[in-house]
């Protein structure tokens, strides 16, 4: 299991303004994952963020838009840029702790990221 | 193609009843693993159960339960006993190779429970 804490929990920004979303996990990982929830839908995978490398994105998702860094093995960031209302959404973390098809994704509480 | 459907988008259930969540997955690759999790309304997921394509006996976890038939390609979720706290939004996910890493969701069923 693994302890996430996501900062902030909740925001509530302007049209145009940038806003880091920080995520800290309680043991080192190889992986940090960042999804993202839109109102009333499922998650869907933004990137993943390996230590010491770029972060690899999916379709639909750009660098300019969601850039990341993973400074070390506990902590990541994921920076959303020139926000729209579009963007409001629940942003997540989540780990995977340990290796073996088995092991679940452990999830930070999100932040709630809501845009005027 | 989505890779894994839920067709339900909401389920009621009355307290003590059994209830099924349907999951349907879409893959050519033999080795893939199988996870539901839990959204309550305060937004955490919280993991409930797992299943690797390879195990034998339908996993268990407490009052969860997977019904996998692999042939059909599903993944159906029982909770028994059904509680007032068990009402949430319930994912199905699968990992797949390479890497078995990230998880991909499906649209998720509400469940409510009722007294």
């Amino acid at each position: 299991s693994a302890v996430i804490s996501q900062k902030p929990s909740r925001d509530i920004c302007q049209r145009g303004t940038s806003l880091t979303i920080q995520c800290q996990v309680d043991s080192q990982v190889t992986m940090m994952f960042w999804y993202r929830q839109q109102p009333g839908q499922s998650l869907t995978l933004i990137a993943t963020a390996n230590q010491g490398s770029e972060a690899t994105y999916e379709s639909g998702f750009v660098i300019d838009k969601f850039p990341i860094s993973r400074p070390n093995l506990t902590f990541s960031t994921l920076t959303v840029s020139n926000m729209s209302p579009e963007d409001s959404s629940i942003y997540l973390c989540s780990v995977v702790v340990g290796t073996g098809p088995n092991q679940p994704q452990h999830f930070g509480d999100g932040t709630r990221l809501s845009i005027l | 193609a989505q890779k894994i459907t839920q067709t339900q988008p909401g389920m009621f259930v009355q307290e003590k009843e059994a209830v099924t969540l349907d999951c349907t997955y879409d893959t050519s690759d033999p080795s893939y693993g199988l996870f539901w999790y839990k959204q309550p309304s305060s937004g955490e997921m919280i993991f409930l159960i797992y299943q690797g394509s390879y195990d034998q006996q339908n996993a268990t976890e407490g009052r969860y339960s997977l019904n996998f038939q692999k042939a059909r390609k599903s993944a159906n979720l029982v909770i028994s006993a059904s509680q007032l706290g068990d009402s949430a939004m319930y994912f199905c996910a699968m990992r797949e190779p390479p890497g078995f890493q990230k998880l991909v969701f499906g649209t998720g069923t509400r469940l409510l429970v009722s007294p």
